[in-house]
């Protein structure tokens, strides 16, 4: 089955950019998400990438998709303390019922 | 606007207690989620429903049921609440595949307490 993995923890200053990783293990998913916990709140979908794409660009949003190594980043644009969340990588195969979470990566932005 | 809520935000029940968490959906989704959130584990699939009286195991539902007798709202049930079920619940829907890209819709969580 899916298996979604990325790191726990990223540090970053304002300002600066933010990349965060995940790599998975199956490529059948059609679109591959990244989603967004704020402290105390339910997780809200960020953006999405379908599977045929390489790159994803929103505002200050980049996603990039590398098929061949299973490689999904994030990145954010000017780093803003408000960005500091929980930021969950997720995949969900074809008419499958179930999206595969990542663990979450806490980002963190220091002023 | 999709609108996912959660009965309650804090909960504090005692060991042994029949515990009902409840989540209502106004997208008219077939599917609906529970997941339980614990730091470092991520989120981890409970149960899910993709119909009314339809449900399926996740990957955690020893010591869990659910309930979903209507469309809207699906409810998590602990039978008799443990310690070990002090987590944070997190409910979600989601509409159907070729109308939708699959994207979950989650409610701002319960965070359950259990002494």
């Amino acid at each position: 089955g899916e298996d979604v993995e990325q790191s726990l923890f990223l540090s970053v200053r304002e300002g600066d950019s933010s990349v965060i990783n995940c790599t998975y293990t199956d490529s059948s998913s059609t679109y591959l998400y990244w989603y967004k916990q704020e402290p105390g709140a339910g997780l809200q979908l960020l953006t999405y990438i379908f599977s045929n794409m390489d790159m994803k660009q929103d505002q200050r949003l980049t996603v990039l998709l590398n098929k061949k190594d299973k490689h999904l980043s994030l990145r954010i644009a000017d780093t803003q303390t408000g960005d500091s969340a929980i930021y969950f990588c997720a995949g969900c195969p074809p008419g499958g019922f179930k999206t595969i979470f990542g663990a979450g990566t806490r980002l963190f932005v220091k002023a | 606007d999709v609108k996912v809520t959660q009965s309650s935000r804090y909960l504090v029940k005692r060991t042994g207690e029949k515990v009902f968490l409840e989540c209502v959906q106004d997208m008219d989704h077939e599917n609906m989620f529970w997941y339980r959130q614990d730091p470092g584990l991520g989120l981890r699939l409970i149960y899910f429903s993709y119909d009314v009286k339809m449900k399926e195991k996740g990957d955690i539902p020893e010591g869990y049921s659910v309930s979903r007798e209507k469309k809207e709202r699906f409810s998590l049930i602990l039978e008799s609440a443990s310690t070990n079920q002090t987590s944070m619940y997190l409910c979600a829907s989601r509409g159907a595949s070729e109308t939708d890209t699959d994207t979950q819709y989650f409610g701002p969580g319960t965070r359950l307490t259990v002494l």
